[in-house]
């Protein structure tokens, strides 16, 4: 049973096209996050979602949009695709912010040609 | 602002040596660390959290960390490494502001 699953495991893409990523967590937890790891392996965070609720919301370009139907599920959205985008992008839940570890998904690899 | 700082970018041992991956945090308030193991091509797994009281403590693969306040240090230990570890370690902490700050990796190649 995979705890915290992301759809696609690899996008590749043209510039200006808009993708999604899925992510999904079996867990129960009540909070899902959204990193980007660029490669140079530098780990940020972008969005985290509690209840469905956007409580983190990081120096991200407008065109990234994170959307949570449900506590179990966090989609993120990127229109107008940039070069600078291509990245691995990872999906993380936790039972509740701050003291709680988070569990990690196993990444989706974007690639903006 | 709260920081980790992971000296070593890349650390080569052999196998069944002794392993030290550092780690050392800026944070105003008693901090949330964690370690972070992430294989080639593969999500991060938690390897180990210290939250508060022993300042050592023990994860999972035969991992150990201590956390030492007067250093502001969280280093990661195994006494005896094996060819599975290799793999890219994060440390990180947190969360005051309810996220994680990330080190930037150190990246573990074993030889046999």
């Amino acid at each position: 049973d995979t705890a915290v699953s992301q759809t696609p495991k690899y996008l590749v893409t043209q510039m200006g096209n808009d993708k999604s990523i899925k992510c999904e967590q079996n867990l129960g937890h009540d909070t899902m996050y959204w990193y980007k790891q660029d490669s140079k392996k530098f780990l940020k965070i972008m969005f985290s979602y509690n209840n469905k609720e956007l409580i983190i919301n990081e120096t991200v370009p407008n065109r990234f949009s994170p959307k949570s139907p449900d506590k179990a599920h966090l989609n993120l959205h990127i229109n107008s695709l940039e070069l600078g985008d291509s990245a691995v992008y990872f999906c993380a839940s936790s039972r509740g912010t701050r003291e709680y570890e988070q569990y990690f998904g196993p990444g989706t690899r974007l690639t903006v040609t | 602002a709260q920081s980790v700082t992971q000296p070593d970018i890349h650390i080569t041992v052999s196998e069944g040596a002794s392993l030290e991956l550092r780690c050392n945090y800026s944070y105003g308030a008693t901090p949330y660390l964690f370690w972070y193991v992430q294989s080639p091509g593969q999500g991060l797994q938690l390897l180990l959290k210290y939250f508060s009281g022993d300042t050592l403590v023990q994860g999972i693969k035969g991992f150990e960390a201590e956390f030492k306040r007067s250093q502001s240090s969280f280093n990661l230990r195994k006494p005896s490494v094996h060819w599975s570890d290799a793999a890219e370690y994060f440390c990180a902490v947190g969360p005051q502001t309810d996220k994680l700050i990330f080190g930037t990796g150190t990246r573990l190649q074993v030889f046999p």
